[in-house]
């Protein structure tokens, strides 16, 4: 049972580039969510979903795009990347709406944009 | 905003010893309180969690004590132990219908010292 997957675990990127981050999960899950952790900031939401074809902005969605097209996947995009960029993504996902409904992380994704 | 403030950013404790890691929020409209525990390399893990109708929860070593008056909330980690080293995140969540988004504090890094 994998959980969730990102990949890929490490990129680097120049300023101006882009890419797309992408997130799997197994579980069946309804909800799936994309955070950075910066040091000294803890967690941050970026996107997140609440069903396929679904998609929401979070605390700092600037610089970010996202698609749910199959329940299973919900990918990151960075358009243009900026080296502000520079962090560590977390994909996460959890069942339907309840107190009881942890959110399950993905290893995350080392991104350096130089 | 931060919501949700994490004290101390790090934290070094003797192995037996007792371990406490506090946090406090503004908006009283939360309806539960996790801690995750992160290891070095990997995703954010549920470690407990409790409801505010609770004052405290109990899962063997480690204790949330919840005071709702004051708007803080604490993991006490009992007979402290080199494995749990770790970075520990506490968290809010506001049930809104729109997915179980958390809100994380700045994070702790906990060493055990044998």
């Amino acid at each position: 049972n994998a959980g969730v997957t990102q990949t890929p675990k490490f990129r680097v990127l120049k300023t101006g580039q882009s890419m797309t981050l992408l997130c799997a999960q197994d579980m069946n899950h309804e909800y799936m969510y994309w955070y950075r952790q910066d040091p000294g900031m803890g967690l941050r939401l970026i996107h997140y979903s609440v069903g396929e074809g679904t998609t929401a902005k979070g605390e700092v969605p600037d610089g970010y795009n996202v698609s749910r097209l199959k329940k299973q996947n919900f990918l990151l995009g960075l358009e243009s990347a900026a080296p502000s960029q520079t962090s560590v993504y977390f994909c996460a996902s959890s069942p339907v709406q309840g107190t009881s409904s942890p959110l399950h992380f993905g290893n995350g994704t080392r991104l350096t944009v130089t | 905003q931060q919501q949700v403030k994490q004290s101390p950013q790090s934290l070094i404790v003797q192995k037996g010893g007792i371990s406490i890691i506090n946090c406090a929020y503004e908006n009283t409209a939360f309806d539960y309180f996790p801690w995750y525990q992160q290891f070095p390399g990997k995703g954010p893990a549920l470690l407990i969690a409790i409801r505010p109708d609770v004052s405290e929860k109990k899962e063997g070593r480690f204790t949330i004590s919840f005071n709702k008056s004051a708007k803080q909330f604490s993991l006490h980690i009992m007979d402290s132990q080199p494995g749990d080293s770790a970075t520990y995140f506490c968290a809010v969540l506001v049930l809104t219908g729109g997915g179980n988004k958390l809100t994380f504090g700045t994070g702790t890094q906990l060493k055990v010292e044998l």
